[in-house]
């Protein structure tokens, strides 16, 4: 397996509370994915990055933001976690552009009460 | 938007047998890739075909790519219990290479 580890891999919160879930790689890869995935909606991208500090909204960015201090640490947050952002939250790396097969990590499950 | 719808939505077969799944898109991909789920795993990448590409192989796998028809196929030769999973397409478009992913075929193979 490609080296991506997500923490916590499980998490129980509350509505209105701030969320952060940490995607860590030992791969050097420029490129980082934030996906969730949901039943009848397969994988949607969140958020991506192409370098250090540069990060680009994906198509269900609301209600999320990103960071990208280190190549090897992509960071997700929810300032105010919704009930409608309980998913299982994937993080996946990529090496170049043009070869851009993706090797995910195990996966955060999120659950807001 | 989805770049890539995969039909069936469920197939179930008995092992074996063989397993086909489709994948359509709604506009021109740069490349289309095919992605397994085991339940509760993160997807694992299984096979790359780029637009000027017609067919490829990987061990049981068999990817054909027909860009008049917007569609591609996924063949799983000779399946087993283990192919038990979730099957994604994902296409890339434009000047992103950012895949977007369908919602998946569920592949039921009963041993």
């Amino acid at each position: 397996d490609a080296g991506i580890t997500q923490s916590p891999r499980h998490k129980v919160t509350e509505t209105g509370t701030p969320v952060t879930l940490r995607c860590h790689q030992t791969e050097n890869h420029r490129y980082m994915y934030w996906y969730r995935q949901d039943p009848g909606h397969g994988l949607r991208l969140i958020h991506y990055s192409y370098g250090v500090k540069d990060t680009d909204k994906g198509e269900v960015s609301d209600g999320y933001s990103v960071s990208r201090s280190k190549t090897e640490d992509f960071l997700l947050t929810l300032e105010s976690a919704t009930s409608s952002q309980t998913s299982v939250y994937f993080c996946a790396i990529s090496e170049i552009a043009g070869n851009n097969e993706q090797f995910f990590g195990p996966g955060t499950r999120l659950t807001v009460l | 938007s989805q770049q890539g719808e995969e039909d069936p939505q469920a197939l179930s077969i008995q092992e074996g047998e063989n397993a086909t799944m489709n994948c359509s898109y709604k506009t021109s991909i740069n490349n289309l890739q095919w992605y397994r789920q085991n339940s509760g795993r993160g997807l694992v990448h299984l096979i790359l075909i780029r637009s000027n590409e017609r067919e490829k192989h990987s061990g049981r796998l068999r990817v054909t790519l027909d860009t008049s028809k917007k569609s591609s196929s996924l063949l799983i030769t000779a399946s087993r219990a283990a192919d038990t999973a979730s099957y994604f397409c994902a296409g890339s478009s434009g000047g992103s290479y950012i895949p977007t992913f369908g919602r998946g075929t569920s592949l039921i193979v009963h041993p």
